[in-house]
């Protein structure tokens, strides 16, 4: 049973640029969660995406955005990339939403 | 506006001994408190819940204790092994949204010392 898997691992952007990051759930889950995890902070919570809609939505700018593909599995997209982006970026994926949340290995995004 | 917070950053201990790490909130709507744990190059990983129904919640050597009035909760980890050395972090929602959002606390690194 494959759990929560995250593409790519790693990932090197300018200023700037746009990025795509990938999300599987894990077997059963329907509904994917984004953080994003700042050195030395707890993750914090960016848009979590059921039924391929946006559900509920963090504190983030729209520069973040994101889609839910019928799969349930899922993308983030963030678009003209600051060096404030750079951050460890964390899937997590649940039944509806209830009860603990089983995350990705994430991507590390780094913005020059 | 931090509505969950771990205020120490870091824990050792010897191996054998207890391991108790706090974390406080602030949301009185907070009502579901989850435990997870992290090691490096890896996503957390589910430890423990607990719901604000309860004021205890144990699974083998991790036992999870609420005190609402105080808005406080601690994790116990009975007896401590070298392999809990991790960041272990807090996290609170509100269940009644049925949204799963989850609210971190910054994280507590332990080491437990051989």
């Amino acid at each position: 049973d494959a759990g929560v898997t995250q593409s790519p691992t790693h990932l090197i952007k300018t200023r700037g640029q746009q990025v795509t990051l990938r999300c599987s759930p894990k077997s059963g889950h329907d509904t994917v969660s984004w953080y994003q995890q700042a050195l030395g902070q707890g993750p914090q919570f960016i848009f979590q995406y059921y039924e391929e809609e946006e559900r509920q939505r963090g504190n983030f700018p729209d520069r973040f955005s994101g889609h839910q593909f019928p799969n349930y599995s899922s993308e983030l997209n963030v678009n003209a990339l600051l060096l404030g982006d750079s951050a460890l970026y964390l899937c997590a994926s649940s039944f509806r939403g209830i009860g603990e949340q089983f995350f990705g290995p994430g991507t590390r995004l780094t913005v020059l | 506006d931090q509505q969950v917070k771990q205020n120490s950053p870091s824990l050792s201990v010897q191996e054998g001994r207890i391991s108790i790490l706090n974390c406080d909130y602030t949301n009185s709507m907070f009502d579901y408190f989850l435990w997870y744990k992290k090691y490096p190059a890896e996503g957390p990983t589910f430890l423990i819940s607990i719901s604000s129904i309860k004021d205890k919640n144990e699974d083998g050597r991790f036992t999870v204790f609420l005190n609402k009035s105080a808005k406080h909760l601690s994790l116990h980890i009975v007896p401590s092994q070298p392999g809990d050395s991790a960041v272990y972090f807090c996290a609170a929602s509100v269940i009644p949204s049925n949204t799963g959002k989850l609210i971190f606390g910054q994280g507590t690194t332990l080491q437990v010392k051989p």
